[in-house]
């Protein structure tokens, strides 16, 4: 079993649907959450970044860790065409560099 | 301001022969990490280096990858003997690291990749 469970997708929705996007772990070490997107053949850009359990917003764009359920969530709403991208959860644990991902989600928003 | 440059961006090779990807960090940042992104696959940590520190090669595939630093800075990945599983894209990333910059000093600032294709 993988330390980090994401759902590969593709998610197709409309433009200006609200996209959620989870990602499940298995270590309850992990403190440091983040949420990356990547275009196709180019780097993963960081979105957001949440220390331990709680929301952040961002913009359009909302960050969820909710630790009891080792579950963390990013929401976006009214999505646009350009948001269409892989969406990578990172997670890290206190005080340790290496960030394991998951697999990342393909996001299709159709005009 | 300039981000982190990976070159070449595209890698073909062939089997057995070895290769030399590299890393040119953002200046100032003394934490540099490399991952390998499979198809299919998410990001896989390979190497983490830390100002003057030893380097955490936890995540090395076997001995023929290794990879250094030198003066602090740019980073080169080499992979010896190359096999066709080590087609990939491999990224390098970098953040601030040490003392400085509280919990923000965590955060890492990917490249563009190298692309290997190995024939």
């Amino acid at each position: 079993q993988k330390e980090v469970e994401q759902d590969p997708g593709p998610l197709s929705v409309p433009e200006g649907a609200i996209v959620s996007l989870n990602c499940t772990y298995s270590n309850s070490a992990f403190q440091y959450f983040m949420w990356y997107r990547q275009y196709s053949r180019k780097g993963p850009e960081l979105l957001m970044y949440t220390y331990s359990s709680g929301n952040k917003e961002d913009g359009r764009f909302t960050a969820q860790v909710d630790k009891s359920s080792k579950y963390i969530s990013l929401f976006i709403r009214d999505s646009q065409p350009s948001d269409s991208a892989t969406y990578l959860c990172a997670m890290s644990a206190m005080g340790f560099q290496k960030l394991v991902f998951g697999t990342g989600t393909r996001l299709l928003v159709s005009p | 301001g300039a981000g982190v440059s990976q070159s070449p961006s595209n890698k073909v090779t062939e089997k057995g022969k070895d290769v030399e990807l590299r890393c040119d960090p953002i200046s100032g940042h003394t934490a540099l990490y490399w991952y390998r992104q499979s198809l299919g696959q998410g990001l896989e940590f390979l190497i983490y280096f830390q100002g003057n520190s030893a380097p955490d090669k936890s995540g090395l595939p076997s001995d023929r990858f290794s990879a250094e630093r030198t003066g602090g800075s740019v980073s080169t990945l080499t992979i010896q003997r190359t096999q066709q599983e080590d087609s990939a894209v491999y990224l390098c990333a970098s953040s601030l690291g040490g003392l400085a910059g509280g919990r923000s000093k965590n955060i890492q600032y990917f490249g563009a990749g190298t692309r290997l294709s190995v024939l």
